[in-house]
C-alpha cells in the first residue's frame, strides 16, 4: 500500500535552518499537510495544502514540494521547535488518510 | 472557538468493552468529518477512520475495520469510539480531530482533542 517516508530524526543548531522531508510516489499530485507534536501534547497543524500556514504559526515555518518529495522548512530554529513532525496526505482511492512515520527534530 | 474535549483515561482488562468520547463545540457539528487517530507508546500517528455527523457516514482504515466502531450523538455534538472486546495491544493514546474537507482533496485535521489514554492490562 502507498506510504509516506520521513527520516526518523533531524538535528539542527539553534538559529539554523531545519529541513524535514516526506517522500511518496504520488505526493506531487497530492495536497501535503504537516503537524507538530510536542511531548505530551496533541498534534497541531503547522502547514496545510503544501505551503499555507494557519493563523498563529510563525512565518519561520514553510512548506514546498518538488517531484516526489515534500519538505517542511523551519528557519531560525528555536529550542521550542523541538518536537515530532508528521506529514499527511489524503488518498481518494479509496478515501483515506495517510500519515508519514514522523521525524524527531532535535535542537542541539 | 473550535474545541474538542475527550473523555478521561481508562484502565480496562482484556475482553472488556469500552466507549470513549469526543465532545465538540464552537462550530456546526454536522458539517465536519471527525477522525480518530491512534498513537501507541513511543510510536507515530495511525489513522483509524472518520465519521460524518450529518448522516453518520463512516470510512475506516482497513487496519481498524471490524476492530472498532465510530458513532455520533447529534444532540450533544459528541463522537464516540467503541471497542466490544479489548486486547492488550489496544493500549494507546487515542485522539479525535476535526477534518477540514474539500472537493479538491485538501483534507487535513485542523483541530484536535487532548487525547484519551487507554490501558488494557490483566
Amino acid at each position: 500500500s502507498y506510504g509516506l517516508t520521513q527520516p526518523p530524526s533531524v538535528s539542527v543548531a539553534p538559529g539554523k535552518t531545519a529541513s524535514i522531508t516526506c517522500g511518496g510516489n504520488h505526493i506531487g499530485s497530492q495536497s501535503v499537510h504537516w503537524y507538530q507534536q510536542k511531548p505530551g501534547q496533541a498534534p497541531v497543524v503547522v502547514i496545510y495544502n503544501e505551503r499555507d500556514r494557519p493563523s498563529g504559526i510563525p512565518e519561520r515555518f514553510s512548506g514546498s514540494t518538488s517531484g516526489n518529495t515534500a519538505t517542511l522548512t523551519i528557519s531560525r530554529v528555536e529550542a521550542g521547535d523541538e518536537a515530532d513532525y508528521y506529514c499527511q496526505v489524503w488518498d481518494s482511492s479509496p478515501d483515506h488518510v495517510i500519515f508519514g512515520g514522523g521525524t524527531k527534530l532535535t535542537v542541539l | 472557538e473550535v474545541q474538542l474535549v475527550q473523555s478521561g483515561a481508562e484502565v480496562k482488562k482484556p475482553g472488556e468493552s469500552l466507549k470513549i468520547s469526543c465532545r465538540t463545540s464552537g462550530y456546526i457539528f454536522s458539517s465536519f468529518w471527525i477522525g480518530w487517530v491512534r498513537q501507541m507508546p513511543g510510536k507515530g500517528l495511525e489513522w483509524m477512520g472518520i465519521i460524518y455527523p450529518g448522516d453518520s457516514d463512516t470510512k475506516y482504515s482497513p487496519s481498524f475495520q471490524g476492530q472498532v466502531t465510530m458513532s455520533v450523538d447529534r444532540s450533544t455534538g459528541t463522537t464516540y469510539l467503541h471497542w466490544s472486546s479489548l486486547k492488550a495491544s489496544d493500549s494507546a493514546m487515542y485522539y479525535c480531530a476535526r477534518l477540514t474537507y474539500s472537493d479538491s482533496d485538501v483534507n487535513f485535521f485542523d483541530s484536535w482533542g487532548q487525547g484519551t489514554l487507554v490501558t488494557v492490562s490483566s
